[in-house]
Order: C-alpha cells, then structure tokens, then sequence
C-alpha cells in the first residue's frame, strides 16, 4: 500500500540558510500535518493543512511557512536556518479534517542537520 | 492544557516476560487515543485508535485499553522484535493535530 513520501530523507544546510521539504500524503488523503521532533523528543506539532487550506497551527517559527497545493502534497519552506533547527521532520497525512478524520499515517522522515 | 504522560521512561524485559505501559492524558474533550510505535530515526507507525472508555483493541501481542484517564499498552511474551519506543498521543475534539507523550522506550532482550 502507497504511504506517505517525504523528501529528501537527509539535508544538511549552514546556519541562515533555507530549506524546503516535501511530502507527499497516501493518496485519497486530504490532510497533511508537520511535526518536528529533535533528538529523545516526542513529536511536536507544527502546522496543519486541509483541502489546500492551513487548517491548525502549532508551534510553528515565523521563519518557517508551508503550503498544500492542488495535488495535495505540501512542502515546508524553512528560512534563516538556527543550529536549533536541527531534528527530524515528520509529515502525516489523513483523510478528514478536525475530528472526522481517520488515523493519521507517518512519513519516514527528513533528518535536517543544520552545521 | 492537554497533556500526556507516558511510564515508564524506559523498559527492559526478557524475551517472554510481559508487562504493560501507561498512558496518562488530560484533554478537553478526548476525540480518540492512539499508539504508534517508532524505530530509530524512522517514523512513527500506526497501531491503534481507541475512543471510549472500556474500549480495546489487539494486534498480535499487544493489547490496548483506554479508560477516562489512561490507556494501556499491554505486551504479552514479548520478542527482540518488539523493541522500539512505544509513542501514545491523543487528539481533542475539534482539533487535527496529535498531542504526543514522550514515549517508552522497550528493549526485549534474547
């Protein structure tokens, strides 16, 4: 069965610089979350994304922005990169939004390193 | 403010020796409760949802349960396999996003 595809799996950026990832959701799904989850944390939540509209959003930096477009993938656009930056980026996808939706399924990851 | 809170931290067994983890959460109004387990540096994995108190559900040798204010995550005769760190969150009514614990990290050994 088709999961979810985040790309690249590996980033290595300079401090200030940008970033984008990209994810891909199961298809059929609607909805694409972020989390970011550094080194022996859990996952925290980002932003949120449903039927190409931000839907909720977490703890998302103002240096970070993100999108969902017409073919339901979404991308993470990442600016004036901080070495606190540096943790692995999870996209989930689901079908529904804000409750009606069904479980939401994990990318592998993008492990950003930024040096 | 919604909260999870998983125990133990870590947990080491022998292979066979069952026991359970726990999930302790407080939420406005709880719209389903999840498990994942997670790999190292991979991503989460799906395993399952509960929505009600009394509710519970298996996949081979895990048993979850949930009631008003903790879940279960019990492992019967667990294998090396089964190492991983054991991820519980919860979703709130009205809201998509998952409110992640920080996770037991279970260690089966031979």
């Amino acid at each position: 069965a088709a999961g979810v595809i985040q790309s690249p799996r590996h980033l290595i950026k300079e401090k200030r610089e940008t970033a984008t990832l990209k994810c891909y959701p199961i298809p059929r799904h609607d909805t694409v979350y972020w989390y970011q989850q550094g080194p022996g944390q859990d996952p925290q939540f980002l932003i949120s994304f449903y039927e190409k509209m931000q839907s909720d959003k977490g703890s998302i930096p103002d240096r970070f922005s993100a999108q969902q477009f017409s073919d339901y993938h979404s991308e993470l656009n990442m600016s004036s990169l901080e070495l606190g930056d540096s943790a692995l980026y999870f996209c989930a996808s689901s079908l529904g939004d804000r409750g009606m939706n069904t479980e939401a399924f994990f990318g592998q990851g993008t492990r950003l390193t930024v040096v | 403010e919604d909260q999870v809170t998983q125990s133990p931290e870590a947990l080491r067994l022998q292979e066979g020796e069952s026991s359970s983890l726990n999930c302790s959460y407080t939420v406005s109004g709880l719209r389903g409760l999840f498990w994942y387990r997670q790999d190292p540096g991979k991503g989460p994995e799906f395993l399952f949802t509960l929505y009600s108190a009394g509710e519970e559900k298996e996949k081979e040798r895990l048993k979850a349960t949930l009631t008003k204010k903790e879940s279960f995550l019990h492992i019967t005769a667990p294998k090396p396999e089964d190492s991983a760190t054991y991820l519980c969150a919860v979703q709130a009514f009205g809201q998509g996003n998952l409110i992640f614990g920080k996770g037991t990290k279970l260690s089966v050994k031979p």
